[in-house]
């Protein structure tokens, strides 16, 4: 089984709808990161969390909203998607020592119409 | 601010052949570096990494060099694979405001024709 989930794969919706992604871990670790990939962009953080009292905004937080439930699961909601907000999204985790890596899952594809 | 910089892509290449490609940052303090490869369809995975100057990274061939006095951290490979067909990102370690996240370059396209 995969140690980083992420769903769904996929999601098409329309301009002012809700979007929740979720992402679990097996890992066991503490720290948490929503990253977003446009082409020729890289990944962009947009919010992170070090432990379940911990939310910190990232580079490009407008838009977006998370909810850390617990040590495994961290959730990105989209309150109002617009079609600029089409991208793939990434979960990641990592241990507390920044010189390790981050684990990623596999990627939501979100369209916005 | 810190940030890495990598060549452009897409790269294109044939089997065999020998592969750079750059990546230059700045940042403060003493970052660590990594690059990262996202084959289609998946997620990054984390390919190699450096945590001080000098150090090197190697895994599948593949190595990069931390060199702090031009502030670059390359990746080579002799002898690239058809398999080798991916992104490759290059990546540091941001420890600015107490916080540790990464920070991520653009990201090369790679593809190896047999």
């Amino acid at each position: 089984d995969a140690d980083v989930t992420q769903t769904p794969r996929n999601r098409i919706t329309k301009t002012g709808k809700r979007i929740m992604l979720e992402c679990s871990q097996t890992k066991g670790h503490d720290r948490m990161y929503w990253y977003r990939q446009d082409p020729g962009l890289g990944l962009r953080l947009i919010y992170y969390s070090f432990d379940v009292k911990d939310i910190n905004k990232g580079e490009i937080s407008d838009g977006y909203s998370v909810s850390r439930q617990a040590q495994a699961k961290f959730s990105l909601s989209l309150e109002s998607a617009i079609p600029n907000q089409t991208a793939l999204y990434f979960c990641a985790t990592s241990d507390v020592d920044i010189r390790n890596e981050q684990f990623f899952g596999p990627g939501t594809r979100l369209t916005v119409l | 601010g810190n940030s890495v910089t990598q060549m452009e892509g897409p790269v294109t290449l044939s089997e065999e052949a020998f592969l750079t490609i750059n990546c230059t940052y700045t940042a403060t303090g003493y970052p660590s570096l990594f690059w990262y490869v996202q084959y289609p369809g998946e997620g990054l995975q984390l390919l190699l990494k450096a945590t001080k100057a000098d150090d090197k990274g190697s895994n599948k061939g593949f190595e990069a060099t931390y060199r702090k006095e031009t502030t670059s951290f390359h990746l080579e490979k002799g002898s690239v694979q058809v398999s080798d067909s991916a992104v490759y990102f290059c990546a540091l370690s941001d420890r600015r405001g107490g916080a540790q996240k990464l920070v991520f370059g653009q990201g090369t396209r790679l593809t190896i024709n047999p």
